[in-house]
């Protein structure tokens, strides 16, 4: 069965250090997805992309943040300048319609801490 | 989705029927998801919810009654295995008129023998 598929598992980096979270979305599926979750705490929604450009984003998606799909796998989150408070794990998720109505596959998370 | 209410933990005996319920606020309401997670692991998607009524999905159901600001989960012929932290997101409009899901903080559903 496809799946979602993350890299690395469980990533650890310097405050102000730049990272790169990745993932390969499910082959057939079009629309991708970011969520953060803070160990104990809800499941927050980042940032929607679909046809190479973001569709929605949260209040969380700041300009430390952004989103690239640089071939036609991957798919990947950078975040500039690491925070401690950007300790989380991290879900990609990809769906085959939009976010209304499309199921979304999440992949299995990348555990970013922040030292 | 700013205020969304679900009970904390609910415990349930295998075989029976539960029923999982969340209240929520909006702006602009454009659906209502249910997913599964497991201590440890990633969500999985159970239901998509945008119109009243309920839908049916095996030995999952979810109701919405968009009105009411009121959806539930429920999950019959309990298992062991459904033992896991139910969570309701709702997709809400927010300012500059795009729609972002925002999640309850979970149900965490103990089925006992």
């Amino acid at each position: 069965e496809p799946e979602v598929t993350q890299t690395p598992s469980h990533q650890v980096t310097q405050m102000g250090q730049e990272v790169i979270l990745r993932c390969v979305p499910i082959s057939n599926h079009l629309y991708f997805y970011w969520y953060r979750q803070i160990l104990g705490q809800k499941v927050e929604f980042l940032v929607s992309f679909y046809n190479n450009e973001i569709s929605e984003k949260s209040e969380i998606f700041d300009d430390q943040f952004s989103v690239e799909r640089p071939d036609g796998s991957n798919f990947t989150l950078k975040i500039r300048s690491t925070k401690l408070e950007d300790s989380a794990m991290y879900f990609c998720a990809s769906s085959e319609r939009a976010t209304s109505g499309g199921e979304q596959y999440f992949g299995p998370g990348t555990r970013l801490t922040v030292t | 989705g700013q205020n969304i209410d679900q009970p904390t933990e609910m415990t349930a005996t295998e075989g029976a029927i539960v029923q999982i319920n969340c209240t929520y606020q909006t702006s602009g309401f454009n659906g209502l998801f249910w997913y599964q997670q497991h201590a440890g692991e990633a969500p999985t998607f159970l239901s998509y919810n945008v119109l009243d009524g309920l839908e049916e999905k095996g030995r999952f159901s979810s109701f919405l009654s968009r009105s009411k600001g009121y959806s539930y989960l429920l999950l019959k012929e309990l298992q062991m295995k459904d033992s896991a932290s139910y969570l309701c997101a709702v997709r809400d409009r927010v300012s500059g008129g795009s729609y972002i899901p925002t999640f309850g903080r979970g149900t965490s559903l103990i089925v006992h023998p």
